[in-house]
């Protein structure tokens, strides 16, 4: 069974860098499929961040074009997002996912991690 | 960015009854391939998302067959033919042929 845990800080200053690992078991990252991150918040619902493939061709949401770059560990089996620039707009809970095909949506996505942006 | 609306965006539905879900797109779903690429997914109170069905009707394993998708073009209907305890929760539909993929804004299902 494929599983997703995601880490990282649940508090961020604005304008810092929030910075997420992506642990993934059961399933080697190398093997084929995109792996992504979304997040969800109350104002925002949930909202598309970027995906990548193992050999690290990404895409991310233009409307975070710019402060986004995700990368793939292999060695670790893990996956991971950093944003940049962050503000209180970025606070969200932020899921990380296995892409069964791109645009079909995910078919395993981790718990989810809380990360709020406040001084 | 293509805009997914849905409706309604809370459902009361008595145990055993049938429920739909109505979701529209601002833009034609078909893709250059020839797919449609809209999904649905379930997210039951305190857990992640989990995705029913994709490409507008095809369930995933083990989503129990009281679950089925329909629709084209910008019209999309998600149904359950017989509502249990445990489909409360929120439903989302996503569509992946325009990018960035969008979601619509949710239906709460609760039982009445």
């Amino acid at each position: 069974q494929v599983q997703l845990q995601e880490s990282g800080p649940g508090l961020v200053k604005p304008s810092e860098t929030l910075s997420l690992t992506c642990a993934v078991s059961g399933y080697s990252v190398n093997r084929g499929y995109y792996w992504g991150w979304i997040r969800q918040s109350p104002a925002k619902g949930l909202e598309w961040i970027g995906s990548i493939y193992w050999t690290g061709s990404a895409y991310s949401n233009p409307s975070l074009t710019g402060r986004v770059t995700m990368s793939v560990d292999t060695s670790k089996n893990q996956f991971s997002l950093k944003l940049t620039s962050v503000t209180a707009a970025d606070s969200a809970v932020y899921y990380c996912a296995r892409l069964g095909g791109v645009l079909i949506g995910p078919d395993f996505w981790g718990l989810g991690t809380l990360v709020s942006v406040s001084s | 960015d293509v805009v997914v609306t849905q409706s309604p965006v809370s459902l009361p539905v008595t145990l055993g009854q049938p429920a739909s879900i109505s979701c529209r797109s601002s833009q034609g779903l078909v893709h250059s391939d020839g797919n449609t690429y809209l999904s649905w997914f379930q997210q039951r109170p305190g857990q992640s998302p989990r995705r029913l069905i994709s490409q507008v009707s095809n369930r995933d394993s083990g989503v129990p067959d009281r679950f089925s998708g329909s629709g084209s073009g910008t019209d999309f209907t998600l149904k359950i033919s017989r509502v249990e305890a445990e489909d409360v929760g929120i439903y989302y539909c996503m569509q992946g042929t325009h990018w960035p993929i969008t979601f619509g804004q949710g239906t709460r299902l609760e039982i009445k």
